[in-house]
């Protein structure tokens, strides 16, 4: 069985800081991983999805790696603001098309 | 296109009490997902539906849980009796046939308090 897990459970950095958010699986037999952003009171929104035979992914301020030989993917975020406070989520398909989350870091940018 | 809609979007009840929830996901999608989410931990899926039948429940807790999806659209998920440990919010999410599971769209959720 998939198992997701992430770390730092929370984190709270001063504006401008560069900052990483890890993920671990435990399956590494995945086609893709993805990141999501969770705003309170709001739904899931995808950041990056790195396919299997990708490495790296980016979007703006933010690249997303993937190592599936180590059961690992990275979110870089750089340059952050207090905008970008929120919860990441990392999320692997499995079986009959389901998602496998981790339990999320929940990221506080201070001004 | 609309996205996924959920209804109510928040709920407070006691212990004991009864509470459905509704989404209606984006039209044409066959496949509806409910999710748990436990205040912080990731959503965890309930039931999955490819359109009016049921592809996983496994992990539905069927004693007090239910989830019908009658005509392949819209669908309810309902709690009878509630729990404290009920409390959660409670995500909706659908997927074109066909679709990979990375382009699920996810509605806003019902944040349910039970006292």
């Amino acid at each position: 069985k998939q198992e997701v897990t992430q770390i730092p459970a929370a984190l709270s950095v001063p504006e401008g800081e560069n900052l990483v958010l890890n993920c671990s699986f435990t399956d590494s037999a995945i086609y893709n991983l993805q990141w999501f952003r969770q705003d309170p009171g709001k739904g899931l929104t995808s950041l990056l999805l790195i396919q299997s035979s990708q490495r790296e992914q980016t979007s703006g301020r933010l690249n997303a790696s993937l190592d599936k030989s180590s059961g690992r993917s990275t979110l870089y975020i750089a340059a952050s603001q207090p905008g970008d406070s929120a919860t990441y989520l990392c999320a692997v398909p499995g079986s009959a098309r389901q998602l496998t989350f981790g339990s999320g870091t929940q990221l506080t940018v201070l001004p | 296109e609309a996205g996924v809609a959920q209804s109510p979007r928040y709920k407070i009840i006691e212990k004991r009490q009864s509470v459905a929830f509704w989404c209606n996901p984006i039209s044409g999608h066959a496949t509806l997902y409910w999710y748990q989410q436990i205040l912080g931990q990731g959503p965890k899926l309930l039931i999955q539906f490819q359109n009016n039948g049921v592809v996983d429940d496994s992990q539905l807790p069927k004693d007090r849980f239910s989830a019908e999806r009658l005509k392949g659209v819209d669908s309810t998920l309902k709690i009878q009796p509630a729990k404290l440990e009920d409390s959660a919010v409670y995500l909706c999410a659908s997927l074109p046939l066909g679709g990979t599971p990375d382009t699920q769209y996810f509605g806003p959720g019902t944040r349910l308090t039970v006292l």
